[in-house]
C-alpha cells in the first residue's frame, strides 16, 4: 500500500520568502510523485512530477521538488513567494503497476505582505 | 499541455432528480478517466476509475447504482448522480490520463459544484 503525509495543513510565509511544503511518502515499490495546486473552486493543476529520472524536478511557476529516497521525502520549494502562490497544494503518489493516485491531505499556503 | 474540461461547472437540483456531469479530454485520448469527490477543506476522494469501453471500477463504499459512470469514448466520460439527495452535495472533479509515456500523469478538470436542495 502507498500513502502520503503532508506535514502542516497551513503554512504562512511573507511575500518574497522561501516556500517549503513538506511531503513524505510510503511505498513498497519505486514511486511516481506529484505536486498539484488547487485554487478556490477550481480543479487541480499539475505543478511537477517525479518519474524516476532526475531527482531534482523543476515545475511551473518557479516551483521545484527533490526526491530523496533515504528520507522518503518529496518536499516542494520556491525561493521567493508571490501573492499569487496562495492556494491549496496536494502531494500525491502513484506506485506499482496501477494508475491510482493517493493524495495527501493538502497544505493551505498563505502569502502575506 | 493536456486539457480536461467539465460541464456543468455548477448545478443546483431538487432532491430526487438525477444530474449528469460530463468530463472531456480536449487534446488527447484519455485511456483512463477518474472521478473524485472533494468535501470542503478536505483532500480528494477517489470514487471510481473508468477505462474506455469497459465498466468502471468503484472504490469501496461508493454505490455504483447511485453514481453511474460511462466512458463511451476516448475523450468523454460521464458521471450521473441518480436520485440525488442533499448529502450528495459536493465538488466533483474528474481527471484523465493518456497512454504511453503520459499514462502515469492525471490531468484534472475544473470541477463541478453540485448543490442538492
Amino acid at each position: 500500500a502507498q500513502s502520503v503525509t503532508q506535514l502542516g495543513s497551513h503554512v504562512s510565509v511573507s511575500e518574497g520568502a522561501l516556500v517549503l511544503l513538506r511531503c513524505n511518502y510510503s511505498s513498497s515499490v519505486p514511486p511516481y510523485l506529484f505536486w498539484y495546486v488547487q485554487y478556490p473552486n477550481q480543479g487541480l493543476q499539475l505543478l511537477l512530477k517525479y518519474t524516476s529520472a532526475a531527482t531534482l524536478v523543476k515545475g511551473i511557476n518557479g516551483f521545484e521538488a527533490e526526491f530523496k529516497k533515504s528520507e522518503t521525502s518529496f518536499h516542494l520549494t520556491k525561493p521567493s513567494a508571490h501573492m499569487s502562490d496562495a492556494a491549496e497544494y496536494f502531494c500525491a503518489v502513484k506506485a506499482g503497476g496501477g494508475n491510482k493516485l493517493t493524495f495527501g491531505t493538502g497544505t493551505q499556503l498563505k502569502v502575506e505582505l | 499541455g493536456a486539457v480536461v474540461s467539465q460541464h456543468p461547472s455548477r448545478v443546483i437540483c431538487k432532491s430526487g432528480t438525477s444530474v449528469k456531469i460530463e468530463c472531456r479530454s480536449l487534446d488527447f485520448q484519455a485511456t483512463t478517466m477518474f472521478w473524485y469527490r472533494q468535501f470542503p477543506k478536505q483532500s480528494l476522494m477517489l470514487m471510481a476509475t473508468s477505462n474506455e469501453g469497459s465498466k468502471a471500477t468503484y472504490e469501496q463504499g461508493v454505490e455504483k447504482d447511485k453514481f453511474l459512470i460511462n466512458h463511451a469514448s476516448l475523450t468523454l466520460s460521464t458521471l450521473t448522480v441518480t436520485s440525488a439527495h442533499p448529502e450528495d452535495s459536493s465538488f466533483y472533479i474528474c481527471s484523465a490520463s493518456g497512454s504511453g509515456g503520459e499514462q502515469e500523469t492525471q490531468y484534472f478538470g475544473p470541477g463541478t459544484r453540485l448543490l442538492v436542495l
